[in-house]
């Protein structure tokens, strides 16, 4: 199975900070990186496909980049509903595999 | 709106059975890849299981292969999960999942429903 590594686990931020998410694979994956948005009481929300796609409807603020193992989400001015856990997910492999998850509270 | 509903969960003592199930809505269903992905209580996100479109193909996280069993009636519009030898460290909100047909990611996700095992 290809391993994820999410970092940090938690980070506390202010409104109008720029956050950074990491997310390594154990092995390459090309581009086959997701990232989604869960909050509690609802259905997690996709935010990238392919590492760098933004999904229809979300906010142009967030951006994702990498390829290969390293991978990273940036929110570029975190605003008060981005306060969440973040998960990145490979599609890579027929076993698709989550990273642990980034909770991102208010500072 | 496209949608995904899921319904079957409930409490199950450890070593019974389960079955859930999710009916899609207002998108051709047969066309598309399902899955199944789970979060235990404070715990992250699990990805379960996948079917093929044509219900040809089928994947299992290891921690639920020979257990678990993944189906589909595409003629109902109804992805399936049959859960076998339930333990404990299953229990969890198990979500249905749509993977979009131009992205290889979950685009639609329904509402969840709870599988809680204990005696």
């Amino acid at each position: 199975d290809i391993q994820m590594t999410q970092s940090p686990s938690s980070l506390s931020a202010s409104v109008g900070d720029r956050v950074t998410i990491t997310c390594r694979t154990s092995q390459s994956i090309s581009n086959y990186l997701n990232w989604y948005q869960h909050k509690p009481g609802e259905a997690p929300k996709l935010l990238i496909f392919d590492a760098s796609s933004l999904q229809s409807g979300v906010p142009s603020r967030f951006s994702g980049s990498g390829s290969g193992t390293d991978f990273t989400l940036t929110i570029s001015s975190l605003q008060p509903e981005d306060f969440a856990t973040y998960y990145c997910q490979q599609s890579y492999s027929p076993l698709w595999t989550f990273g642990q998850g980034t909770k991102v509270e208010i500072k | 709106e496209m949608q995904l509903v899921e319904s079957g969960g409930g409490l199950v003592q450890p070593g019974g059975s389960l079955r859930l199930s999710c009916v899609a809505s207002e998108f051709t269903f047969s066309n598309y890849w399902m899955h199944w992905v789970r979060q235990a209580p404070g715990k992250g996100l699990i990805w379960v299981s996948r079917i093929k479109s044509d219900g040809s193909n089928t994947d299992y996280a290891d921690s639920v292969k020979g257990r678990f069993t993944v189906a589909r009636d595409n003629a109902k519009n109804t992805l399936y999960l049959q859960m076998n030898s339930l333990r404990a460290d299953d229990s969890a909100v198990y979500y249905c999942v749509r993977v979009g047909g131009r992205t290889h990611a979950f685009d639609i996700w329904g509402q969840g429903t709870t599988v809680t095992v204990s005696s």
